[in-house]
């Protein structure tokens, strides 16, 4: 159970794009969803929480504007990066509280080149 | 704000030593602390959670301990193997009702056969 689905695992975007990443809660339903961003041989960076039915918390030094964060929905939260810039390339985690501790997507390796 | 810190950064054992990986945190007033285990290039997967009023969980042959008065929690790996070869990262949530995850920055644990 309290399984998170990422989607996609891997994209390759044209500098100047947009990218959408989805986060689904299969067979729960996720109140909060937490959106975090990894950079190479680093740890998880928390970039904002999502919260159902209302605005994106986010952390100090994350751009709200470029990185689009919607949760529509109790089982869905999207994470679009607008104007995608290759120093954006890294690795996004999305992760969702459940009972007992918090579970994790598979993450979406970005690259924009 | 809390700062979590794992030791070693890297560890190389042999098959079936028994190994510690240790965690330490500056505030001790946590909610819950979770160990997991990342794989390269993929997502996270939970092994263990504590919560505040918990001392140690186990499952199968590993075994994490909390001691909040000091700010420290270590994970054990009994009998190791070449398939528990991954980067090992502590996780502390702190404060009740805030259920914002600060990670260490992981331990890459390689097991030689």
């Amino acid at each position: 159970g309290a399984v998170v689905s990422q989607h996609p695992s891997r994209v390759i975007c044209k500098s100047g794009t947009s990218v959408k990443i989805e986060c689904r809660s299969l067979d729960f339903q996720a109140t909060t969803m937490f959106w975090y961003r990894q950079f190479p041989k680093q740890s998880l960076m928390l970039m904002a929480t999502s919260n159902e039915g209302s605005k994106a918390t986010y952390e100090q030094g994350v751009e709200k504007d470029k990185f689009l964060i919607n949760h529509a929905s109790l089982t869905l939260s999207t994470l679009t990066v607008t104007s995608a810039h290759p120093e954006d390339s890294s690795f996004y985690i999305c992760s969702a509280r459940f009972n007992y501790g918090y579970t994790f997507g598979s993450g979406t390796r970005l690259t924009v080149v | 704000k809390q700062e979590v810190t794992q030791i070693p950064a890297a560890l190389s054992v042999p098959e079936g030593e028994n190994l510690v990986l240790n965690c330490s945190f500056t505030d001790s007033a946590i909610y819950n602390l979770q160990w997991f285990r990342q794989d390269p290039g993929k997502g996270l997967t939970s092994l263990l959670f504590i919560q505040s009023s918990q001392r140690e969980q186990t499952s199968g042959r590993l075994n994490a301990s909390l001691d909040k008065s000091s700010g420290r929690s270590t994970l054990y790996i009994a009998a190791s193997q070449p398939g528990d070869s991954a980067t090992y990262l502590c996780a502390a949530s702190s404060g009740a009702g805030s259920y914002q995850l600060t990670f260490g920055k992981g331990t890459k644990l390689s097991v030689i056969p």
